[in-house]
Order: structure tokens, then sequence, then C-alpha cells
């Protein structure tokens, strides 16, 4: 059971907008960098967002990220099929000392 | 260009101990805010962060596996080994070794995986 709650699937259609909720508590999004990572089916997952809300180089600016309390939100306009993967928010944890996941997003492109 | 790669056995035991190699380049575990990690996820799950080894020395572990994990470094080499102890069945997974960014927390540059299946 992870301490970062996330929804299973979101869903839309070619170009449209999907957010993604990462929620957590006082002791880990709230006092710490966010960051998220897209994963593809059979591949490593790739740093998507940073430090709450920057992207690495490389990586569109269709994908955005943000935080405000316990909780924390991927975007991603401009809907893509190649945008269909699971996406995972990540952050350290003081409480358990230890970097937590959460459980995943599979985006769907209709 | 920093690259890592994940190198051990695919098959183990169950109750044996698992070591895994990470082999890196494009940086030093020497220098300053480097931080080298690995994390595993088992078929069909989540991700789940195992241990971080600091250019200090310093060392993070999971808190559900602590008992079981190990990490050292050797600059030297530029390698990270990571062992698991009494290895399980539940173990089975993809073990990923990771670039921790130099600031922050996030990991920024994955190694391609390495699957370990734990079987009799």
């Amino acid at each position: 059971q992870s301490v970062l709650t996330q929804p299973p699937s979101v869903s839309a259609a070619p170009g449209q907008k999907v957010t993604i909720s990462c929620s957590g508590s006082t002791s880990n999004i709230d006092n710490n960098y966010v960051s998220w990572y897209q994963q593809f089916p059979g591949t490593a997952p790739k740093l998507l967002i940073y430090d709450n809300d920057n992207r690495p180089s490389g990586i569109p600016d269709r994908f955005s990220g943000s935080k405000s309390g316990t909780s924390a939100t991927l975007g991603i306009t401009g809907l893509q099929t190649g945008d269909e993967a699971d996406y995972y928010c990540g952050t350290w944890d003081l409480s358990l000392s230890a970097y937590v996941f959460g459980p995943g997003t599979k985006v769907t492109v209709l | 260009q920093i690259t890592l790669k994940e190198s051990g056995p695919t098959l183990v035991k169950p109750t044996q101990t698992l070591t895994l190699t990470c082999t890196f380049s494009g940086f030093s575990l020497t220098t300053l805010g480097v931080g080298v990690g690995w994390i595993r996820q088992p078929p069909g799950k989540a991700l789940e962060w195992l241990a971080l080894i600091y250019w200090t020395d310093d060392k993070r572990y999971s808190p559900s596996l602590n008992s079981r994990l190990t990490i050292t470094k050797d600059a030297s080499k530029n390698q990270v080994v990571l062992t698991v102890t009494n290895m399980d069945p539940v173990d089975t997974a993809t073990y990923y070794c990771v670039h921790r960014k130099l600031t922050g927390d996030a990991f920024d540059i994955w190694g391609q995986g390495t699957t370990v299946t734990v079987s009799s």
C-alpha cells in the first residue's frame, strides 16, 4: 500500500487534456519535491518532471507539473496516441526516510 | 553522457542471496551530490524504491526491506552493488539502477533494467 495516491487510469480523446493527481501528506509531498515518471510497456521509466514543475531537456512543454500542499498534479495537453503509458509520481518521505512512488496511472487515448 | 547498466543472475532460488551490479559511466561517485540507487518493479506492478548510496557513502534503505538489503560502491570501478538476502518468489521483478539528479531527489537516468526470477 503506497503512501501516495493516484487514480488507476485516466483517458481522453486526442488533442484533449488530462490531469493526474498524486495525493500524499505533510511527511512527503508537502515538504519535498515531487517528480513524475513516464513508462511505456517493457521499457525503463523516464523522468518527465522534477522539482515539482521542471522539465528535463527534451521533454515537450505539453507536459507540466504543479504542487499545492499535500497534492501534486501532472498535466498533459494536446494528448497524442504516443502518450499512452503509465505515469508515476515520486517523492521523498521524511517519516519513512525513503523515496516513495505512487501506484501509477495508466493514460489511455480514446 | 550518463549510462548505467545492471548485471546479475536472471534466476535465483528461494532463500538465496541476490547480488546485482550496476556499472555506470559519464559521472563519478566521488563528485559532490552524486547518488546511485536501485528501484524494482514486479511484473504488472508499481515501482518500488529499494536503496540509495551517496557520494559520501551515506546509505538509505527501504524500511520494508531494510534488514535484507545492502548497497555498496566502488568508485574506482564505477560500480554500485546491491545484495538482497533471503530471496522469495515475491521478489521476482525487474531491477533498475538509477542516477540521482544532483539537486533534489529525482532519478534522471535509468538503466535498462535486469529481470530476476525467484523460483526453485
